[in-house]
């Protein structure tokens, strides 16, 4: 079945206990993403990765880290968690061939809680 | 800035038909999508303009208006599994995706 898995799904930690969120997609996608949610607010971009490699900012990077070394997988770090990062993260992936213009398919979604 | 504007919750009975507006205004722009979103789920896509006019895609249509930053998904027959969030989100002309903050839609029998 073709999706994107994320892990945990729900994990509760206190301040400056680093973490990792795993991303995995088995789509052969090119572009994947991280989302933060946040209620009454949009989705906001973490970071993105359009391949391999290559990585870079989206509107909040501040405070998160990312790698992609193999193509299916992108995890988030957060090497020093703070309670504004409480939040809904969503992993998202697309082919890639028209990046922005793509269907994106979303994980379940971690729900995050920094204490 | 850029900004995406719907309304935060709607309220629809069941069968019946409703609209969710949403209005745009980015640095350009390169199509508008429409996620629906049900409550502690992930987004699924449901549409993508980017040429003015209407899409119909079953019970659900989406309409745009690039010179009025103007686009709404129509919602017909209105079934209580369609009780869900649903995003609106533009791309701008660095083809970034801009989010609103999503209409919560209630359907009630």
């Amino acid at each position: 079945e073709a999706q994107v898995t994320q892990n945990p799904r729900y994990l509760i930690t206190v301040t400056g206990k680093k973490l990792t969120v795993t991303c995995s997609q088995n789509m052969n996608h090119e572009y994947m993403s991280w989302y933060r949610q946040d209620p009454g607010l949009g989705l906001r971009q973490i970071y993105y990765s359009m391949n391999v490699e290559v990585t870079d900012k989206g509107d909040v990077p501040e405070g998160y880290k990312v790698s992609r070394k193999e193509k299916r997988n992108f995890p988030l770090i957060l090497e020093s968690p703070s309670p504004n990062q409480t939040s809904l993260y969503f992993c998202a992936s697309s082919p890639g061939g028209d990046i922005h213009t793509d269907t994106q398919y979303f994980g379940p979604g971690t729900r995050l809680t920094v204490l | 800035g850029q900004n995406i504007d719907q309304p935060t919750e709607m309220t629809a009975t069941e069968g019946a038909i409703v609209q969710i507006n949403c209005t745009y205004q980015t640095s350009g722009f390169n199509g508008l999508f429409w996620y629906q979103q049900h409550a502690g789920e992930a987004p699924t896509f449901l549409s993508y303009n980017v040429l003015d006019g209407l899409e119909e895609k079953g019970r659900f249509s989406s309409f745009l208006s690039r010179s009025k930053g103007y686009s709404y998904l129509l919602l017909k027959e209105l079934q209580m599994k369609d009780s869900a969030s649903y995003l609106c989100a533009a791309t701008d002309s660095n083809y970034q995706l801009i989010w609103g903050a999503g209409t919560k839609l209630i359907i009630k029998p």
